[in-house]
């Protein structure tokens, strides 16, 4: 099977502009998760995505925001950029059994698109 | 808020040394993970323990929950330069099965 893909890898943008980052989860996955880390920081969870419907949300801005396809393949946006949105993010996804979730099941995550903000 | 707190942030060491890293909470977890990340890769898992007091070892790296699912810690025995890279630890809250709570990493580099 092939991994999660993400595109584009790298990303370079002003403060000001909006990005759109994509996700491909692995064949059969329902669930897709993104994340954004910046050194020191580790991993914050933006939001959780299951059959096209956002389970999970964490403490990000509204300018964050996700959508996911029919095909479970994924997609963020982030508005306004800042600064301090440089960072790497990833997605991850996993099979998103019935009643199961990111703590009980294995995630695999994609490379990351690192995003830089000048 | 539920933290998890890694340490130590940094570590190098030369070949053949054991380590140990470890990843506390004042929070009880129902599982918790620990990933290495490798330069321009995400994270791999490497185990999940879901026991109180769980031992799993995979080859020479030994990880262990402690009794009350607070805190892990991640021993690596004769260390390699291949064991080099970024390990996260990442907890499963008892309230949410959707969302994990990552720890900060510990950048581990192993000197031939």
């Amino acid at each position: 099977k092939a991994g999660v893909t993400q595109t584009p890898r790298y990303l370079i943008k002003t403060r000001g502009q909006q990005v759109t980052l994509s996700c491909s989860p692995i064949s059969g996955h329902r669930s897709v998760s993104w994340y954004q880390q910046t050194p020191g920081q580790g991993l914050q969870f933006l939001f959780e995505y299951f059959s096209e419907t956002q389970r999970n949300k964490g403490n990000f801005p509204g300018r964050f925001s996700g959508r996911q396809f029919s095909n479970s393949r994924s997609e963020m946006n982030v508005s306004t950029l800042e600064l301090g949105d440089s960072a790497l993010y990833l997605c991850a996804s996993s099979p998103g059994l019935a009643g199961g979730g990111v703590g009980q099941e294995t995630q695999y995550f994609g490379p990351g698109t690192r995003l830089l903000v000048l | 808020t539920q933290l998890l707190e890694q340490s130590p942030q940094f570590l190098s060491i030369q070949e053949g040394e054991n380590l140990t890293v470890y990843c506390n909470s004042s929070s009880v977890f129902s599982s918790l993970q620990w990933y290495r990340q490798e330069p321009g890769e995400g994270p791999v898992l490497l185990v999940t323990v879901v026991t109180g007091g769980e031992v799993k070892k995979l080859k020479r790296l030994t990880f262990q929950f402690g009794d009350a699912r607070k805190d892990s810690s991640l021993h690596i025995t004769a260390a390699q330069p291949g064991d080099t890279g970024l390990y996260l630890c990442a907890g499963a809250p008892l309230d949410s099965n959707y969302q994990l709570i990552w720890g900060a990493g510990t950048k581990l580099i192993i000197k031939p």
